[in-house]
């Protein structure tokens, strides 16, 4: 199995809504990321977990929070968003980090729309 | 972060080779080269990576100057289903923090 599940792969929410992005992976890789891409724009790294912890934090404002509750799953918890983040929220893993000899794996990614 | 320069589009004929540059002048000795790729609608794939020699797997090639300051990546027969945004990576150590930024990318179409 060498897939990365995002769910849900739509998203609507209002800028008062809380919501969540979840991304599971069972290939026993320690290291997960989020990527945000904007449309017709490459993807930005917003956070990098490492053995669960949080290894890098790109200065993402405090309304996106990630958590990792275990090395297959990670979170992307949603609050008080604005338009401007309406994304495609895309999810990651390698076998570990840091390590410049690793190979992602994507998944297909949250298109969220943020009204 | 290391930056790489790509052409923003290609065109290629299908079943022709395409070719595909990349520069990236200020790599440092210990940086890999990766690839990746986006169709529409998905995620990126990765396709191939490399450090100084040439690497060749089932999905492409990937030349790497001497001097490692360009790469090229090589589909040896493009299919319509190559049709993607084709990203050069340099891995991007700072700190003791490692990661892959995206440049631009290069869309590259392909003709039947």
């Amino acid at each position: 199995d060498t897939e990365v599940t995002q769910t849900p792969k739509h998203l609507v929410m209002g800028m008062t809504n809380k919501k969540s992005l979840k991304c599971e992976q069972h290939m026993g890789h320690r290291a997960m990321y989020w990527y945000k891409q904007k449309a017709k724009k490459p993807p930005e790294l917003m956070f990098v977990y490492s053995y669960e912890k949080l290894s890098i934090n790109e200065s993402v404002p405090s309304r996106f929070s990630p958590e990792c509750p275990n090395s297959s799953l990670l979170n992307l918890h949603l609050h008080a968003l604005q338009p401007e983040d309406s994304a495609l929220y895309l999810c990651a893993s390698s076998q570990d980090w840091p390590q410049r000899n690793e190979k992602l794996f994507f998944g297909s990614g949250t298109q969220l729309s943020v009204l | 972060d290391a930056k790489t320069t790509q052409p923003n589009s290609m065109e290629s004929n299908e079943e022709e080779p395409v070719h595909l540059p990349c520069n990236h002048s200020t790599i440092s000795g210990t940086d890999y080269i990766h690839w990746y790729r986006q169709l529409p609608s998905q995620g990126p794939e990765y396709v191939i990576h490399g450090l100084t020699s040439n690497v060749n797997n089932r999905m492409a090639s990937l030349a790497i100057a001497e001097d490692r300051k360009s790469s090229t990546l090589i589909l040896h027969r493009a299919t319509l289903r190559d049709a993607a945004v084709y990203y050069c990576i340099l891995s991007s150590e700072k700190g003791g923090s490692e990661k892959l930024v995206f440049g631009k990318g290069t869309k590259l179409t392909v003709n039947p």
